[in-house]
């Protein structure tokens, strides 16, 4: 049973747009969670990062909110430049312990 | 610093043969991690070292055995490759917390 799902396979959005990225959980153990970005041919590139004390955090056009009553995280990218196309992965992870990934969003940004 | 390196590239194997995929790291990480990405499926991980001398299964262990060199060196074998083992392999690494380091992958092709 997936512990961590990103529902939305592909996501498009227009260049200078918010694009808002979701994530849901199941394990109400998970206390950290991440956001990746991957492009093809390269390897996963940390993006933005949350501890389950938070319920927001900021760096520069991204944001990572954190619902742990929904068990629901979201990702906004604003303005969305085209140069963010990629797949993103939302994980989270148990005390230290091994990350599990979902299954990736791909966003498109149209210029 | 190179970060995480990974070799081979890329790699085509018939079925049965076997093959080993190199990792090293030079940030002087003390975890290492091998994961596999199939097309829908995210990342999912393979084995895991928490330390040097340590090694651990992960979700998808059967086919695979690694071994964990020294501090900078993860390998992962492939004793008798077989069609669903045909995917990209990425090797990641951190000091032990959460955020991890990936490298920029194997695609490995079995026939």
């Amino acid at each position: 049973d997936q512990q961590v799902k990103q529902n939305s396979p592909s996501l498009s959005v227009q260049e200078g747009r918010i694009s808002i990225l979701n994530c849901d959980y199941t394990n109400s153990m998970f206390d950290y969670f991440l956001w990746y970005k991957k492009y093809p041919a390269e390897g996963p590139t940390f993006l933005i990062s949350i501890s389950s004390i938070k319920d927001k955090n900021e760096d520069g056009r991204f944001t990572v909110f954190l619902n742990k009553s929904a068990k629901h995280l979201s990702l906004h990218i604003v303005p969305s430049q085209p140069g963010d196309s990629a797949v993103y992965f939302c994980a989270a992870s148990q005390a230290g312990t091994a990350l599990i990934f979902g299954k990736g969003t791909t966003l498109s940004v149209s210029s | 610093n190179a970060g995480v390196t990974q070799t081979p590239k890329f790699q085509v194997l018939k079925t049965g043969q076997s093959m080993t995929l190199q990792c090293a790291q030079d940030m002087n990480h003390n975890s290492m991690y091998w994961y596999r990405q199939d097309p829908g499926m995210g990342l999912r991980l393979i084995y895991y070292s928490a330390s040097e001398g340590t090694t651990d299964k992960g979700e998808v262990p059967n086919g695979y055995n690694v071994s964990r060199l020294n501090k900078r060196e993860f390998s992962l074998r492939l004793e008798s490759a077989a069609p669903s083992q045909t995917s990209v392999y990425f090797c990641a690494s951190n000091l032990g917390g959460y955020e991890q380091y990936f490298g920029p992958g194997t695609r490995l092709t079995v026939t």
